[in-house]
């Protein structure tokens, strides 16, 4: 595989459910993203990671926990969500994280019921 | 804060109509503007990175440029697989942030 894969493709959750969303990236990167997009809204950063390291929380909310065990591999666990988390949660890599261009995965697709 | 404005929000050209989109940008300490685009149930696609005003970048039918206010992305004589949304971001100072505008949607028509 090449690129940035991310897991599931959609997903539809319960506001009670927990789930997590998962990003791998096959470019040899060392810096990992979460960002939101809501329809007619920018893209939100949510969280950075260089070298396995949080170095950017954009003051998201506790009920989304990013976890990065290695800097081919970003996690984003979900609990207690609310409808407005309804949304394409898309998963970026780049070498550094200091200006060098973010390859984007193609999203989960989220659903709060 | 960081802004950053794209217009028109949509454009639909004819194929082989020739038309620029505009990205204008408010920010301190400018280091780098990229320009994406992205297709219908896709994540955005690398297109170009700029660094400094007067530079250019071309790919294909796409030429972007930079200015100290704004960055435009030509299109020449563009065909209906052009269609996408094309997105703009800037980052600045010491920050890893991109800033995103909320794009282009631009339609191609035979």
């Amino acid at each position: 595989e090449t690129g940035v894969t991310q897991t599931p493709r959609h997903l539809v959750m319960g506001m009670t459910n927990k789930k997590s969303l998962k990003c791998e990236q096959h470019l040899g990167h060392n810096a990992m993203y979460w960002y939101k997009q809501s329809a007619k809204k920018p893209l939100e950063l949510m969280f950075v990671y260089n070298f396995k390291e949080q170095t950017e929380n954009n003051s998201v909310p506790s009920r989304f926990s990013p976890e990065c065990p290695n800097s081919s591999h970003l996690f984003l666990h979900l609990h207690t969500l609310q409808p407005e988390d309804s949304a394409l949660y898309l998963c970026a890599s780049s070498q550094g994280d200091r200006g060098q261009p973010q390859h984007f995965g193609d999203g989960t697709r989220l659903s709060i019921l | 804060e960081d802004q950053v404005t794209q217009s028109p929000e949509a454009l639909r050209l004819q194929e082989g109509e020739s038309s620029s989109l505009n990205c204008s940008y408010t920010v301190s300490g400018l280091r780098g503007l990229f320009w994406y685009r992205q297709d219908p149930g896709k994540g955005p696609e690398f297109l170009f990175t700029l660094y400094s005003a007067g530079e250019e970048k071309e790919k294909e039918r796409l030429k972007a440029t930079l200015t100290k206010k704004e960055s435009f992305l030509h299109i020449t004589a563009p065909k209906p697989e052009d269609s996408a949304t094309y997105l703009c971001a800037v980052i600045t100072g010491t920050a890893s942030k991109l800033t995103f505008g909320t794009g282009t949607r631009l339609q191609v028509t035979l």
